[in-house]
C-alpha cells in the first residue's frame, strides 16, 4: 500500500456530461500527478501540482483540468466527455520536483463513459 | 514517445530468476532508470530506480550496463504473485513537468 487513495474508484457517465475524480496524496508529499490508461496500454501523463499549480502538461486538450488544495489533495475534473475518456485514471504523489523523487500510485478510478 | 523498449512478453518458472531487459540506448547522463509494475487493473507499483551503479533492494536487482544504454531488472525468485506487466521508464531529473513516460511495457507470466 502507497497510501494515495483515490475516489470513487468506480464511475459511470454519459457522453457530455462532466466528472470530477479526487486523489490524496502519501503522508509528506506535496506534489501529485495525474495519468490515463486506455484499455491494453501503459499510463500516459496529464499533468502534474505543486504548490496548487499546474507543473508540466501532456498532450491533453483543456477540458482536462486540476487543483491541488493545501492539504495537498488533488482533483481531476474533464469537461464534455467523450467515449475516448473511458479509461482507468491514475494519481501518483511525490516529493518536490527536482530530487530524486519516486512517484507513488494509488489504485485508479475507473472511468466508462457511454 | 518512451525511451525504452521491452520485449512484449516472457515467461518464467515459478521459483526461477526472472531477468526483464530494458533497452535504452537514448539515455542522458542526468536521467535515472526506473523500474515500475502494474497488476491487473490495480495502480502501478514502484520496484527500484538507480543512475549507474547497481542497485538492490527487498524486491529485485538493477543491473545498468556500465555505458548505461540498457539494464536488467531482476526477480531473483518469482512466484505467481510477480505476474504482472513491468515497465522500464528514463527519467530526466529537473524542476518542470515532472512526469514518467510509459511504454507498453513487459507482460511477465510466471508458471507453475
Amino acid at each position: 500500500e502507497t497510501g494515495v487513495t483515490q475516489s470513487p474508484t468506480h464511475l459511470i457517465k454519459t457522453r457530455g456530461q462532466q466528472v470530477t475524480l479526487r486523489c490524496s496524496s502519501q503522508s509528506g508529499h506535496n506534489t501529485v500527478s495525474w495519468y490515463q490508461q486506455a484499455l491494453g496500454q501503459g499510463p500516459q501523463f496529464i499533468f502534474q501540482y505543486y504548490r496548487e499549480e499546474e507543473n508540466g502538461r501532456g498532450n491533453f486538450p483543456p477540458r482536462f483540468s486540476g487543483l491541488q488544495f493545501p492539504n495537498y489533495s488533488s482533483e481531476l475534473n474533464v469537461n464534455a466527455l467523450e467515449l475516448d475518456d473511458s479509461a482507468l485514471y491514475l494519481c501518483a504523489s511525490s516529493l518536490p520536483p527536482g530530487g530524486r523523487e519516486t512517484q507513488y500510485f494509488g489504485p485508479g478510478t475507473r472511468l466508462l463513459v457511454l | 514517445d518512451a525511451k525504452t523498449t521491452q520485449p512484449p512478453s516472457m515467461d518464467c518458472a515459478e521459483g526461477r530468476a526472472a531477468n526483464l531487459p530494458c533497452n535504452h540506448s537514448t539515455i542522458s547522463g542526468n536521467e535515472y532508470v526506473y523500474w515500475y509494475r502494474q497488476i491487473h487493473s490495480q495502480g502501478p507499483q514502484y520496484i527500484i530506480h538507480g543512475l549507474k551503479n547497481n542497485e538492490t533492494n527487498e524486491m529485485a536487482s538493477l543491473i545498468i550496463t556500465e555505458d548505461r544504454k540498457s539494464s536488467t531488472l531482476i526477480l531473483p525468485h518469482a512466484t505467481l504473485r510477480d505476474t504482472a506487466v513491468y515497465y522500464c521508464i528514463v527519467r530526466v531529473i529537473d524542476n518542470y513537468g515532472q512526469n514518467f513516460v510509459f511504454g507498453p511495457g513487459t507482460r511477465l507470466s510466471v508458471l507453475p
